[in-house]
């Protein structure tokens, strides 16, 4: 167990719905990041934030958000939902920026788009 | 060009033998840090090892060891004496130290069968 929570486990929706997925870091962490797996696309980093702060953007779509609440959870929208974003969604946190900081993930939300 | 390469999309070995699984990356930033990650099919990301770019020494943590060779750009990952609980996509990353948010680049994993 990384420490990482992620809620739900499981999702299925339609197209063109919304959904949120949520995420609280280890206890003290105050990094918190965004990734989507997704079968022909690999692990992608999508988003990143810093105790509160957005720190960096990859590969999220416009219809994709985020943001990082004062108790430092984290919640990751997706709308206009397309057959295309099923994928596993990781969170992960880290104590702080730096090189050597480790990144541990959640188990994952695995959204599915029918 | 790719950050992270993983050229063994899947590999066997037979259990209690050691596997080499490769990696190599690629960065002109002089500080770096190189991880393995297990992903079992249960879909988890396990973290297993983590290799500086100023380490000396190549890092240990219990059956993992990585090969690190800073000029080949390469940190392999050894497992010895495989167990079946080691079957699953392993998968090497890098953070590079002036990547102002420090994200992942990630591989694009390898799959490794532990055969009894």
């Amino acid at each position: 167990d990384s420490g990482v929570t992620q809620t739900p486990k499981h999702l299925i929706t339609a197209t063109g719905q919304r959904v949120t997925l949520r995420c609280s870091p280890r206890s003290g962490d105050l990094s918190v990041y965004w990734y989507q797996q997704s079968l022909d696309q690999g692990l992608q980093f999508l988003i990143q934030y810093y105790n509160g702060e957005e720190r960096a953007k990859g590969n999220i779509l416009e219809r994709f958000s985020a943001q990082q609440f004062p108790d430092l959870h984290s919640e990751l929208n997706l709308s206009s939902l397309e057959l295309g974003d099923s994928a596993l969604y990781f969170c992960a946190s880290s104590s702080q920026a730096g090189v050597k900081n480790t990144q541990y993930f959640g188990p994952g939300t695995r959204l599915t788009v029918l | 060009a790719q950050k992270i390469t993983q050229t063994q999309p899947g590999m066997f070995v037979q259990e209690k033998e050691a596997v080499t699984l490769d990696c190599t990356y690629d960065t002109s930033d002089p500080s770096y840090g190189l991880f393995w990650y297990k992903q079992p099919s249960s879909g988890e990301m396990i973290f297993l090892i983590y290799q500086g770019s100023y380490d000396q020494q190549n890092a240990t943590e219990g059956r993992y060891s990585l090969n690190f060779q800073k000029a080949r750009k390469s940190a392999n990952l050894v497992i010895s004496a495989s167990q079946l609980g080691d079957s699953a996509m392993y998968f090497c990353a890098m953070r590079e130290g002036r990547n102002t948010g420090n994200q992942f680049y990630f591989g694009t994993g390898t799959s490794l069968t532990v055969i009894p």
